[in-house]
């Protein structure tokens, strides 16, 4: 399978540690998008890559949040000094270049704070 | 600013039954219109698009046309099964970088 994967599936943590999850895009794409999913709500925009540049962050991404895309494959987000808010599902996305391209997500990862 | 306003669920329906969930935008400039499916335990799946005014997306007996004049992109489908049981959301992009801008999803549950 030549999708978006996502790693870990689950995550569930204590307030105040650090998470970090770990998202791999298709292979040729080199848009890579990061979405939260609240319950019942869509995805928001968190932030955006065009190979290894970051060139979009939503006001949603606090200064606990940092996304990186080394080398322009991979990508991670760290959230550190996690809150109860932060529970989500956090979504990647990938697309290839260009005006209407399609985004492919991944299975995202579910977040849970205790 | 971009948002997009889809109707409230659950949608429930007897298998055969015609769909239409309904979507409204407001968007500067010329957005790509889209409708992802979430099927239990799933990820998004891109359902369909439309990329310009009067454009009909379709797939798997779903359609969807981009009407600029009453900013909408409803969702239809003439018959629908069990197996398309899931959230379906509508979703905006526009700007360079294509972020989508997500409505916040329309359960639909078929019973046979």
């Amino acid at each position: 399978d030549t999708g978006v994967s996502q790693n870990p599936r689950h995550k569930i943590t204590k307030r105040g540690q650090n998470v970090t999850f770990r998202c791999d895009p298709i292979s040729e794409h080199n848009r890579l998008y990061w979405y939260r999913q609240t319950l019942g709500q869509g995805p928001e925009f968190l932030t955006y890559f065009q190979n290894e540049a970051q060139l979009e962050k939503s006001r949603l991404l606090s200064d606990r949040f940092s996304a990186e895309r080394p080398k322009g494959s991979f990508s991670t987000l760290e959230i550190q000094r996690t809150e109860q808010g932060d529970s989500a599902m956090y979504l990647c996305a990938s697309s290839l270049q260009g005006v209407n391209q399609p985004q492919h997500f991944g299975d995202g990862t579910r977040l849970s704070i205790l | 600013g971009n948002s997009v306003t889809q109707m409230e669920g659950p949608v429930t329906l007897s298998e055969e039954a015609f769909l239409t969930i309904n979507c409204t935008y407001t968007a500067t400039g010329y957005p790509s219109l889209f409708w992802y499916v979430q099927y239990p335990g799933e990820g998004l799946q891109l359902l369909l698009k439309a990329t310009k005014a009067d454009d009909k997306g379709s797939n798997k007996g779903f359609e969807a046309t981009y009407r600029k004049e009453t900013t909408s992109f409803h969702l239809e489908k003439g018959s629908v099964q069990v197996s398309d049981s899931a959230v379906y959301f509508c979703a905006l992009s526009s700007g360079g970088y294509n972020k989508l801008i997500f409505g916040a999803g329309t359960r639909l549950a078929v019973h046979p």
